[in-house]
């Protein structure tokens, strides 16, 4: 089955600073790839997503890279803000319409500091 | 506001009892999943419902077992409750039938602990 490594596992930036978290996948069967928010108490919020055919995908501040041939994928955060302090997971599944058995990576805790 | 809500929001029970948990998502997500997310861990999928019928299973024993009901509510039954059950439960839903545009809403969980 699937195997989905998340690395860091805690980041600490400074305010206004960027912050890279980095995803890697064993199937290459994959092709769809989300980034969840969670926040304390709450449940995992999809932030962004992308799937295999587009190699880089933004959002505002946020953008996530793919590289399929590497079988890695990163979510990029800029300008970072206090509010941005959470668990970030990023996940893998065959397509968008398989997102619901998702693997998901051990999460990132981001904290940023004001 | 998520659209999906989980009851309880805490739970003790001792091993070896049985426990049930609820998900009531929005109307129209006909597509349940459930998972596991232990402590400092990633969510686990532990199965999927899709209009009533089991739609995929992960790697968990038979003791973990589910419902889907026609008003889009769902639960999660977990029998002889061992002390590793203890975790924060998730079910996410999402409409299926519709083009894939928001993906799955997730409830923000049942934090059961087993002593």
């Amino acid at each position: 089955g699937e195997n989905v490594e998340q690395h860091p596992s805690t980041l600490s930036v400074q305010e206004g600073d960027s912050a890279v978290i980095k995803c890697t996948y064993s199937d290459s069967a994959s092709n769809y790839f989300p980034w969840y928010k969670q926040e304390l108490g709450k449940g995992p919020q999809l932030i962004i997503d992308i799937r295999s055919n587009v190699g880089e995908k933004k959002d505002q501040r946020i953008a996530v890279t793919l590289n399929k041939t590497a079988k890695h994928f990163s979510l990029h955060i800029t300008e970072t803000q206090p509010e941005d302090s959470a668990v970030y997971f990023c996940a893998a599944s065959p397509t968008p319409t398989n997102a619901g058995k998702s693997t998901f990576g051990d999460g990132t805790t981001l904290t940023v500091k004001p | 506001e998520t659209g999906v809500t989980q009851s309880p929001t805490h739970l003790i029970k001792t091993r070896g009892q049985q426990v049930t948990l609820r998900c009531s998502s929005q109307s129209g997500h006909n597509t349940v999943s459930w998972y596991q997310q232990a402590l400092g861990q990633g969510p686990q999928f532990i199965f999927q419902y899709y209009r009533e019928e089991e739609n995929g299973r992960g790697n968990f024993p038979p003791r973990f077992s589910g419902l889907q009901f026609p008003n889009y509510s769902s639960e999660l039954n977990v029998n002889a409750l061992e002390l590793d059950d203890s975790a924060l439960y998730l079910c996410a839903s999402r409409a299926r039938d519709r083009e894939f545009t928001h993906g799955y809403t997730f409830g923000s969980g049942t934090r059961l602990t087993v002593v």
